[in-house]
């Protein structure tokens, strides 16, 4: 079966670095994402890795192994409007997104 | 950028009734759009695939009869939840896929609350 795997919660302070991980099991794959969502908020783009390797944008930055079938989403500089959910979601050779059940992040002063 | 609308951003209706959602796709053409639910504290969990012209592939479990989905052009989906109950209090969100985008580009509408009473 397809399984995409991420913490339950994560607690981070503010001005602090944190990185969530995603573990995944699918039929193929055409690209992993990172999506933000705000609580009663639809989700929005965070990123998107197809390749091996980091990107970086701005205090975001999102990693991928498809060797390993992990990827990861780094935060710096925590604000606390990065209190969130993040999920990840992988498509599929059949370019269906998969998604896993999302990280709650939670940020302290 | 590309923008997802939807309507009506909330609605309470009693059981038994049916309510009608639209997902516009505002700025591009979108061959194919998806309906997703979300209960809370859960992640989303599609419904169905719609694509322009034809009829929608629903998920195992969704029923079609109650959840009718016609995607009549290629700027708009509707889903219609028929004889609505308290089980079927959700949010409910569509994405739509651009037409002429790379085939992962995704963009999602801002949510429909439902609340059956």
């Amino acid at each position: 079966g397809q399984n995409i795997d991420q913490p339950t919660e994560m607690t981070a302070t503010e001005g602090a670095i944190v990185q969530i991980n995603c573990t995944y099991q699918t039929s193929g794959f055409n690209g992993l994402f990172w999506y933000q969502q705000h609580a009663g908020e639809a989700p929005t783009f965070l990123s998107y890795n197809v390749l091996d390797g980091l990107e970086e944008k701005g205090r975001f930055s999102s990693f991928l192994s498809r060797s390993k079938g992990y990827s990861y989403l780094l935060l710096k500089e925590l604000q606390m409007k990065d209190s969130a959910s993040y999920l990840c979601a992988v498509t599929d050779s059949n370019y269906q997104l998969i998604w896993g059940a999302g990280t709650k992040l939670i940020i302290k002063p | 950028g590309a923008v997802v609308s939807q309507h009506p951003s909330w609605v309470i209706c009693k059981s038994g009734t049916s309510v009608k959602i639209e997902c516009r796709s505002l700025d591009f053409q979108a061959t194919t759009m998806f309906w997703y639910r979300q209960f809370p504290k859960q992640s989303l969990m599609l419904m169905a695939t719609s694509n322009e012209g034809s009829k929608a592939t629903y998920e195992q479990g969704v029923e079609k009869d109650k959840f009718l989905i016609n995607h009549a052009s290629l700027t708009l989906s509707t889903l219609t939840v028929t004889s609505a109950h308290p089980e079927d209090s959700s949010f409910y969100i569509c994405s739509a896929r651009d037409q002429v985008g790379p085939d992962y580009e995704q963009y999602f509408g801002p949510g429909t609350r439902l609340t059956v009473t």
